[in-house]
């Protein structure tokens, strides 16, 4: 299976600053990612579909302007985000898929949790 | 709509067996995960069935009736250490995981 890799684990920052967090896929070259964000107590929401090499693909209600994401490479996608309200206080997963004829199944990386002061 | 229904949350005692239920309703189907997730980590993968019936791994088993959109998981021997939440997802036809909020398991000694 694939290894995925996050960091920072934690960040806190202040009202209006960014904060970058990266998503390395350690084993395993990863045309798509997928960047997910969990509230306490609710379910993982899918925020976008991260392609190497173009745009990202958003889910409904994502703003991409103040969630960027680059997919500079196999390897390593980023999640900015821009401008940081305490709203944005969550915890921020990435994932890849398994290699072809695996299940299919997802890796998650250990995940960001951010808090926004 | 695609939803996914799983109870809030069971409590079980050390050493026992706990059936975790899940059905969901999903816009075509390419199989079932479960994953556990311990507070303030990220999912792990636990078992994916796409065929009907019993998939056993170890202390875990999953079961599936993808016409009733039933799924199951069975844990048996119970430790302390699998007190965290489990997530049923199923996977549409665009390949997408559907997520519920999970069931959150309490392991009481």
């Amino acid at each position: 299976g694939a290894v995925v890799s996050q960091h920072p684990s934690w960040v806190i920052c202040k009202s209006g600053t960014s904060v970058k967090i990266e998503c390395r896929s350690l084993d395993f070259q990863a045309t798509t990612m997928f960047w997910y964000r969990q509230f306490p107590k609710q379910s993982l929401m899918l925020m976008a579909t991260s392609n190497e090499g173009s745009k990202a693909t958003y889910e409904q209600g994502v703003e991409k302007d103040k969630f960027l994401i680059n997919h500079a490479s196999l390897t390593l996608s980023t999640l900015t985000v821009t401008s940081a309200h305490p709203e944005d206080s969550s915890f921020y997963i990435c994932s890849v898929h398994g290699l072809a004829g695996d299940t299919g199944e997802l890796f998650f990386g250990e995940g960001s949790r951010l808090t926004v002061l | 709509g695609q939803n996914i229904d799983q109870p809030t949350e069971m409590t079980a005692t050390e050493g026992a067996i706990v059936q975790i239920n899940c059905t969901y309703q999903t816009s075509g189907f390419n199989g079932l995960f479960w994953y556990q997730q311990h507070a303030g980590e990220a999912p792990t993968f636990l078992s994916y069935n796409v065929l009907d019936g019993l998939e056993e791994k170890g202390r875990f088993s999953s079961f599936l009736s993808r016409s009733k959109g039933y799924s199951y998981l069975l844990l048996k021997e119970l430790q302390m250490k699998d007190s965290a939440s489990y997530l049923c997802a199923p996977m549409d036809s665009n390949y997408q995981l559907i997520w519920g909020a999970g069931t959150k398991l309490i392991i009481k000694p």
